[in-house]
């Protein structure tokens, strides 16, 4: 399955966050989602054979990576107040399947 | 852009039915999706409906009308475990990639 790490954080404003997300074997596409308390998700960006490959309405102080071996990463500069949810990744197969598979998700808390 | 609307909370009761309605807005739709969140826990897939009709898997169904950019999830025969917060996501086909665009979510209780 998917997996992501840490579990929870707390970080001060003004500071870089990196998550980290391990997708499910074999799927080549990795989608990041920002999901504040009582709300949807939010898509953040997604990736695909390491590049980017879509985004949605956030900052460039948010940035990703994807890795060869179905690793990723969610980095956050310059935290704010507002940037404290639960950041979820979704992997899927690009082209061959609909269906994303969530991981448990990081909650951030930027105090 | 893309916009969803569902309800904000729902109560029912064990052993009954819930029918969960979500409206969509959107530039290239490509499949709506329903997921099941409970609290602190990431969304797992419950169903997917591209084409208009009833989609039917055991005690959770769901329906879609293209035209009327309209869904709705079925629950019947309530458990205490289906209380959980219900997403419905609409995709972008337009858009690069699988991005899905979620509604805020509906938190259903069910109380015995």
């Amino acid at each position: 399955g998917v997996t992501q790490s840490p579990t929870h954080l707390i970080k001060t404003r003004g500071q870089q966050v990196t998550l980290r997300c391990s997708s499910q074997s074999g799927h080549n596409t990795v989608s990041w989602y920002q999901q504040a308390l009582g709300q949807g998700p939010q898509f953040i960006f997604q990736y695909y054979r390491e590049e980017e490959n879509g985004r949605g309405n956030f900052p460039p102080r948010f940035s990703g990576l994807q890795f060869p071996n179905d690793s990723s990463e969610l980095n956050v500069n310059a935290l704010e107040l507002d940037d404290s949810a639960l950041y979820l990744c979704a992997s899927s197969q690009q082209g061959s399947s609909y269906e994303q598979y969530f991981g448990p998700g990081t909650r951030l808390t930027v105090t | 852009g893309q916009n969803i609307d569902q309800p904000t909370e729902m109560t029912a009761t064990e052993g009954a039915i819930v029918q969960i309605n979500c409206t969509y807005q959107t530039s290239g739709f490509n499949g709506l999706f329903w997921y099941q969140q409970h609290a602190g826990e990431a969304p797992t897939f419950l169903s997917y409906n591209v084409l208009d009709g009833l989609e039917e898997k055991g005690r959770f169904s769901s329906f879609l009308s293209r035209s009327k950019g309209y869904s709705y999830l079925l629950l019947k025969e309530l458990q205490m475990k289906d209380s959980a917060s219900y997403l419905c996501a609409v995709r972008d086909g337009k858009a690069a990639g699988n991005k899905l665009t979620f509604g805020g979510g509906t938190r259903v209780l069910v109380k015995p």
